[in-house]
């Protein structure tokens, strides 16, 4: 079967920094992508690897590793805003098959 | 652009009536998608769309779900009958692959229609 994994939630304090894991078992695989979520809104996108290595945008930077099905996003400096939810999701085919995972809830306390 | 825009935002409905849900994509985007999120299942992929012609169905639950494009500014998601178990939030999205774009390009979600099925 097909299954793209990471933690339900994470509680980290303001001005952290936070990794979310991803670990990922598809037939297929063109791309990995960061969504953020946040409550009764639709999903925005944050980042996108398709080869092995560090991606950086500003706060957030994302990993990928293709021989070990893993990804990881970096959350630095968090900020209040930063509380929602980060999807995790593979495209497994060459146009527009994505499968998400079920979400990792971040949690920022001040 | 305005984005996706998806109608209506909100519906509530009593179990055995039609629904209809409704989606204008980013116009001159290529690729159209249908998702249902809940709280059990997560984000699924019901069906999507290139150039007005579907790809891939094999998310669509049961032959009570049905979808269309007519055209490239427009798609319908019908459920008929509706069943409780139908409640969730309705998301499309759109995304563009040409001229110069790949897999990197993303999916642009619109606000999504809530469903409630009494």
């Amino acid at each position: 079967g097909q299954n793209i994994d990471q933690p339900t939630e994470m509680t980290a304090t303001e001005g952290a920094i936070v990794q979310i894991n991803c670990t990922y078992q598809t037939s297929g695989f063109n791309g990995l992508f960061w969504y953020q979520q946040h409550a009764g809104e639709a999903p925005t996108f944050l980042s996108y690897n398709v080869l092995d290595g560090l991606e950086e945008k500003g706060r957030f930077s994302s990993f990928l590793s293709r021989s070990k099905g893993y990804s990881y996003l970096l959350l630095k400096e968090l900020q209040m805003k930063d509380s929602a939810s980060y999807l995790c999701a593979v495209l497994t085919d060459s146009w527009g098959k994505f499968q998400f995972g079920a979400g990792t809830q971040v949690v920022v306390t001040p | 652009d305005a984005g996706v825009i998806q109608s209506p935002r909100h519906e509530v409905t009593e179990m055995g009536q039609e629904v209809t849900l409704r989606c204008k994509p980013i116009s001159g985007h290529d690729y159209l998608f249908w998702y249902r999120q809940t709280m059990m299942r997560g984000l699924e992929l019901l069906i999507y769309f290139n150039n007005n012609v579907p790809i891939d169905d094999s998310g669509m639950p049961e032959d009570r779900f049905s979808a269309k494009m007519p055209n490239a500014s427009f798609s319908t998601l019908k459920i008929q009958p509706s069943e409780p178990r139908d409640s969730a939030v309705y998301f499309c999205a759109s995304r563009s692959t040409a001229p110069a774009g790949g897999p990197g390009d993303t999916q642009y979600f619109g606000p999504g229609t809530r469903l409630t099925v009494l």
